[in-house]
C-alpha cells in the first residue's frame, strides 16, 4: 500500500518564480490537507479539500498561494511569484473521510514533504 | 483561537522515561494526538486520545489528559535511540473543523 507520496522531495526556486507542489494521497482518500512548517517551528494548516473543492482555507495566504485537488489526478499547492519567506517544508497529508460517526476524529496520514528553498 | 504550547527541548539518558508535556487552549478540542517526525520525514502519528478519557497506554506509550488543565503528556518508557525525535502535540479543534493544530515540537535527545 503506497502512502501519501509528495513531489518534488526538494525544490529550488528563485524570486518571483512559480513553484508547483503535487500531493498523491493514499489511495481511496478522498481528503487532502496542506500544512507548512517554517525552520524550527511546528505545521501550520493551510488548506483542505475535497474532490474538486476547497473546504476551509483559513489558513493560505491570501495572496499568490492557491490549491487544488481535481478529479483526476494529485492534489497541487501553487505559489506565484516565490519570496524568501515561502522557503519551508509543505506537507500534504489525507484522510479517508472528514467527520467519522459524528465525531471529529480525524487521522490524517502525512506525506514525505516538499522542501522549497527559495533563493 | 486555538493555541498548543510545548517546551522545545528534553534531553534524557538512554533506559530513562521521557515525559513531554504539551498544553492547549481550545476547550472544545475532541482528540489530541501525539506525531514523532525523523530528520527529513513526515509525520508519523503515534497515538491519540479522546477528550472524554484520562489516560491512553500502548506499549511503551502512555498518554496523560487532564482536561481541566487543558495539559496533555506523553511518556515514553525505557528510552531507546532510535526515539531521538521531534515530537509534536496537536489537537482537533472545533467539531467539523478538520484541521490539526500543532505545537511547536519538542526535541527529544537520547544521552548513552
Amino acid at each position: 500500500n503506497a502512502g501519501v507520496m509528495q513531489n518534488p522531495r526538494h525544490l529550488v526556486r528563485r524570486r518571483g518564480q512559480e513553484a508547483r507542489l503535487r500531493c498523491s494521497p493514499v489511495k481511496g482518500h478522498s481528503h487532502v490537507y496542506w500544512y507548512r512548517q517554517l525552520p524550527e517551528e511546528g505545521l501550520k494548516f493551510m488548506v483542505y479539500l475535497q474532490k474538486e473543492n476547497i473546504i476551509d482555507e483559513s489558513g493560505m495566504p491570501k495572496e499568490r498561494f492557491s490549491a487544488e485537488f481535481p478529479k483526476e489526478g494529485p492534489s497541487i499547492l501553487r505559489i506565484q511569484q516565490v519570496v524568501r519567506g515561502d522557503s519551508a517544508a509543505y506537507f500534504c497529508a489525507s484522510s479517508p473521510s472528514g467527520l467519522a460517526g459524528g465525531s471529529s476524529y480525524n487521522e490524517q496520514f502525512f506525506g514525505p514533504g516538499t522542501r522549497l528553498t527559495v533563493l | 483561537g486555538e493555541d498548543v504550547e510545548q517546551s522545545l527541548f528534553l534531553s534524557v539518558r538512554e533506559g530513562d522515561s521521557s515525559v513531554i508535556n504539551c498544553t492547549y487552549t481550545d476547550s472544545s478540542s475532541t482528540y489530541l494526538y501525539w506525531y514523532k517526525q525523523e530528520p527529513g520525514a513526515g509525520l508519523q502519528l503515534l497515538t491519540y486520545i479522546f477528550s472524554n478519557m484520562d489516560m491512553k497506554q500502548d506499549q511503551r506509550l502512555t498518554v496523560l489528559l487532564n482536561k481541566k488543565d487543558k495539559h496533555l503528556s506523553l511518556r515514553i518508557a525505557d528510552t531507546q535511540t532510535g526515539d531521538s525525535a521531534i515530537y509534536f502535540c496537536a489537537e482537533s479543534g472545533l467539531k467539523g473543523a478538520q484541521k490539526l493544530v500543532f505545537g511547536q515540537g519538542t526535541r527529544l535527545t537520547i544521552n548513552p
